[in-house]
């Protein structure tokens, strides 16, 4: 089967720009979740999606991030306007349910890189 | 989710086993211990979980203490496909509301010497 993907792989802006990033998890997984992850540390989670309903988003920086998956399959995160300290690799993931057993599948991720 | 500590880093050889250790010291009745695992430009991957009983699948083995308060990821032969970033992981099975998205620390970078 077909994996996560995402796009762009890779996007360079500047400071105050707003830059959106997509996702396409896998055919069936009602669960979608974005991470963050900075250079050197591991994935943080940023909201969590089941359907096209929002789980959890206790860690995602309201101020300048939002996230929808209006049809309950893609999804799409928005940053407006960036910060230098958002320059992550933006990483996708999807399972089947939202149960704690269900392993999550990863997409290659997007690299954001803020000037 | 309780916290896991790993080491920052460990060394094999190629075709040799790799032990890697988690504490976990803090662990409750209800998390599962989970492995990821991170290949260099790549999102983590499932490796392998577990809860009392001892696991193996085509992957790794897993070994775990019978307090549980700590656990192995066993690879029996490494190769040079698994240099990754390997990430100890407790999930709480008990945890409502179905939020379970994964707490990662920073986990131990396996370099493999060929």
């Amino acid at each position: 089967e077909a994996g996560v993907a995402q796009s762009p792989r890779y996007k360079i802006i500047e400071k105050r720009q707003s830059v959106a990033f997509w996702c396409n998890p896998i055919s069936g997984h009602a669960t979608l979740y974005w991470y963050q992850q900075i250079l050197g540390q591991g994935p943080k989670l940023l909201i969590q999606f089941q359907n096209n309903g929002v789980v959890d988003d206790s860690q995602l920086p309201k101020d300048r991030f939002s996230a929808e998956r209006l049809k309950g399959v893609d999804s799409t995160l928005k940053i407006q306007p960036a910060k230098l300290e958002d320059s992550a690799v933006y990483l996708c993931a999807s399972s089947r349910t939202g149960t704690s057993l269900n392993e999550q599948f990863f997409g290659p991720g997007t690299r954001l890189t803020v000037l | 989710d309780a916290k896991t500590t790993q080491p920052n880093s460990m060394e094999s050889n190629e075709e040799e086993p790799v032990h890697l250790p988690c504490n976990h010291s803090t662990i409750s009745g209800t998390d599962y211990i989970h492995w990821y695992r991170q290949l260099p430009s790549q999102g983590p991957e499932y490796v392998i979980h577990g809860l009392t009983s001892n696991v193996n699948n085509r992957m790794a083995s897993l070994a775990i203490a019978e307090d549980r308060k700590s656990s192995t990821l066993i690879l029996h032969r490494a190769t040079l496909r698994d240099a990754a970033v390997y990430y100890c992981i407790l999930r709480d099975v008990g945890s409502g509301g179905g939020a379970d998205g994964l707490t990662f620390g920073k986990g131990t970078h396996l370099i493999i010497q060929p």
